[in-house]
């Protein structure tokens, strides 16, 4: 597809399981985030992916979220042990370039609501 | 650290009205400043960016915004709205190319009809 896409588009989740959540973002995009927007908020930052490495995981709320890019393309959010206030939209974006050059809009998908019972 | 802050949290207004949505930011480097417009249970779209130059920006939509540093703000305007841009706006700004993007809190325009 042309966009980047997130699956599934909605997910509930009894409190204390374990969810991933899958980004595909636009083919060639080097950067990849990760953004978790609670109801009635923007979107707040939890990790950022430059190909495969990691390179700011500052806003990661906990040692429960866990996100991986093995490959430099597709992404995976997974969160352990959920708990209510993991409840939230989880937004991902990708951008064409890395560390270098001018400004690089940021793509953003659908995004994964995450309803934790 | 920069933050964003929008006073508005909702703003309702008839349609073919103008309107404008007020954003102020605060940061110690310069950065890029965003409007984007999240329909309900859709994505974020950049509704128009600045970077440098020109102060005053124009986006998709017939949408415009205007840089000024001295008061740190980016505000949102719109001449006459339509019911399609009931929407969520968010203000933002980013330091540089790869960086995070820092949201504010949003506001939702309501086009009354």
């Amino acid at each position: 597809g042309a966009g980047v896409s997130q699956s599934p588009r909605y997910k509930v989740a009894k409190r204390g399981q374990d969810v991933a959540l899958r980004c595909d973002p636009i083919s060639g995009h080097v950067s990849l985030f990760w953004y978790q927007q609670a109801l009635g908020q923007g979107p707040e930052f939890l990790t950022y992916f430059q190909n495969e490495a990691q390179l700011d995981k500052s806003g990661l709320p906990s040692d429960r979220f866990f996100a991986e890019r093995p490959e430099g393309s597709v992404s995976t959010l997974k969160i352990q042990r959920t708990q209510q206030e993991d409840s939230a939209v989880y937004l991902c974006a990708s951008s064409p370039a890395g560390t270098s050059g001018g400004y690089n809009e940021q793509f953003f998908g659908p995004g994964t609501r995450l309803t934790v019972l | 650290a920069q933050s964003v802050t929008q006073l508005d949290s909702q703003v309702p207004v008839f349609e073919e009205a103008p309107v404008e949505l007020r954003c102020n930011y605060s940061s110690s480097v310069s950065v890029y400043l965003f409007w984007y417009v999240q329909y309900p249970n859709q994505g974020l779209q950049l509704l128009l960016k600045y970077l440098s130059g020109s102060t005053l920006v124009k986006g998709i939509n017939g949408f415009e915004a205007e840089f000024n540093k001295s008061q740190t703000s980016f505000h949102l305007r719109k001449p006459s709205v339509h019911i399609s841009d009931t929407a969520e706006y968010f203000c933002a700004v980013g330091k540089t190319s790869y960086d995070k993007v820092i949201f504010g809190p949003g506001t939702s325009l309501s086009v009354i009809p």
